[in-house]
């Protein structure tokens, strides 16, 4: 069974902190995703990594793909309020039959 | 565009109350899927569908039931409702191939009493 192990489970910081967020894996997985989700919605995608090695930015959100494709990293830099969420990683596995796997989310608290 | 529009938004149960959760998407998606949301475990996939017609069974599908009606909607049932099955339920749909971006509802609060 494929497992993603997400951390921290809980991050509350101060509005202009930096901080990173882990997706870890013993598996490979042909890509992984990052989805965002706020109170009484659904997740949305951030982001798709699909290349060993990878780095994609978004604003001050940068995501990375470990080199053996099995972990990935956001990392937020000087977070403001809206940031504050759910964020949820997701790996699409070699042989996942069309499921993929999910991380069980880090809530995230930016105070002002 | 509406995306995936699930119904109802919230529902109160009473135990052993039948009940059925609605899923629409008007994006061309052939695959659809249930989840469930709990406080620290992230999604669980409850069934998904690859394609009209197929369903499939995903970790946790016991106690529901699913039906495909067409390739826009994909209906979860609830029979016999438990207070385990107090939770928030997600649908979600993605194009076949590629990377498997789901895109979701906005979410069902069920709460079973």
């Amino acid at each position: 069974t494929q497992l993603l192990e997400q951390s921290p489970q809980f991050l509350s910081i101060q509005e202009g902190e930096n901080l990173t967020v882990y997706c870890n894996s013993s598996s490979v997985f042909s890509s992984l995703q990052w989805y965002r989700q706020e109170p009484g919605e659904g997740p949305v995608l951030l982001v798709t990594v699909v290349t060993g090695g990878e780095v994609k930015k978004l604003k001050r959100l940068t995501f990375q793909f470990g080199d053996a494709r099995k972990d990935s990293s956001l990392h937020i830099t000087a977070a403001q309020p809206g940031d504050t969420g759910l964020y949820l990683c997701a790996g699409d596995g070699e042989d996942s039959n069309y499921q993929l796997i999910w991380g069980a989310g880090t809530k995230l608290i930016i105070k002002p | 565009n509406a995306g995936v529009t699930q119904t109802p938004k919230f529902q109160v149960l009473k135990t052993g109350q039948s009940m059925t959760l609605q899923c629409a998407q008007d994006m061309n998606h052939n695959s659809m899927y249930w989840y469930r949301q709990d406080p620290g475990m992230g999604l669980r996939l409850i069934y998904y569908s690859a394609s009209e017609g197929t369903t499939d069974k995903g970790e946790v599908p016991n106690g529901y039931n699913v039906s495909r009606l067409n390739k826009r909607e994909f209906s979860l049932r609830l029979e016999s409702a438990a207070p385990s099955q107090t939770s928030v339920y997600f649908c979600a749909s993605s194009l076949t191939g590629g990377w498997n971006i789901q895109y979701f509802g906005a979410g069902t609060r069920l709460s079973v009493l």
